[in-house]
């Protein structure tokens, strides 16, 4: 079974701190994602990656960067919280650009921002 | 733009079958996909379609597609409490179909 798995399942930062959320797979897989889940609005995606030291932005992308340095690795980075950042975070993780590869998720990680 | 759509509520009494509607736009997308939600969880898959199937079944679990009306349908049977969860459905999007576009979750509740 695929394993994605997130660094912290519950964080508490202050404002204008700079976050780290790491998250983890050990499938091998090419692709990595980080969505942010929020009540009303669904999943929505922040930043992709689809090869070791590459980064696409999502739909979101705009106060947060990414980091993959290693392939089973995925970092997001607040680089200056605020309080609208506070969210429940999902990491994902699939096999590969082929396509109907399904995304493989951790167990979220729920930040609060003060 | 893509989108998705569900309705955000169903309630079922144990016992019944569930059915979890959704709607999607991109005529080209090449599968389609049900994930489950339990509280303070991530998401996990529960099954997906090639959009050139219109039927796939997998125990409990029974998926519809019509892909002329781009409806996309997930049907429990003989529900369970263990199924009270969030539902989402997603389409594959992008040039490998390596990104999705999510619904906004049906919130399933099963009564006893």
């Amino acid at each position: 079974d695929v394993k994605v798995t997130q660094s912290s399942r519950y964080l508490v930062k202050r404002t204008g701190e700079k976050v780290f959320l790491e998250c983890v797979q050990d499938m091998d897989h090419e692709n990595m994602f980080w969505y942010r889940q929020d009540p009303g609005l669904g999943l929505r995606l922040i930043y992709f990656s689809y090869d070791v030291k590459m980064k696409e932005k999502g739909d979101i992308p705009e106060g947060y960067s990414v980091s993959r340095e290693k392939k089973e690795r995925f970092s997001l980075i607040l680089e200056s919280a605020s309080t609208n950042q506070t969210s429940m975070y999902l990491c994902a993780s699939s096999l590969d650009r082929i396509a109907g590869q399904p995304q493989h998720f951790g167990d979220g990680t729920r930040l609060s921002i003060l | 733009g893509e989108d998705v759509e569900q309705s955000l509520f169903l309630s079922v009494r144990e016992g019944d079958s569930s059915v979890i509607n959704c709607t999607y736009t991109d005529s080209s997308s090449t599968y389609l996909y049900w994930y489950k939600q339990e509280p303070g969880a991530g998401l996990q898959l529960l099954t997906y379609i090639f959009s050139n199937m219109d039927m796939k079944q997998d125990q409990r679990l029974t998926v519809l597609l019509n892909k002329k009306d781009k409806h996309l349908s997930l049907r429990i049977a003989d529900t369970q409490t263990g199924d009270s969860a969030i539902y989402f459905c997603a389409e594959s999007m992008g040039n490998y179909g390596q990104n999705f576009v999510f619904g906004p979750g049906t919130r399933l509740s099963v009564l006893p």
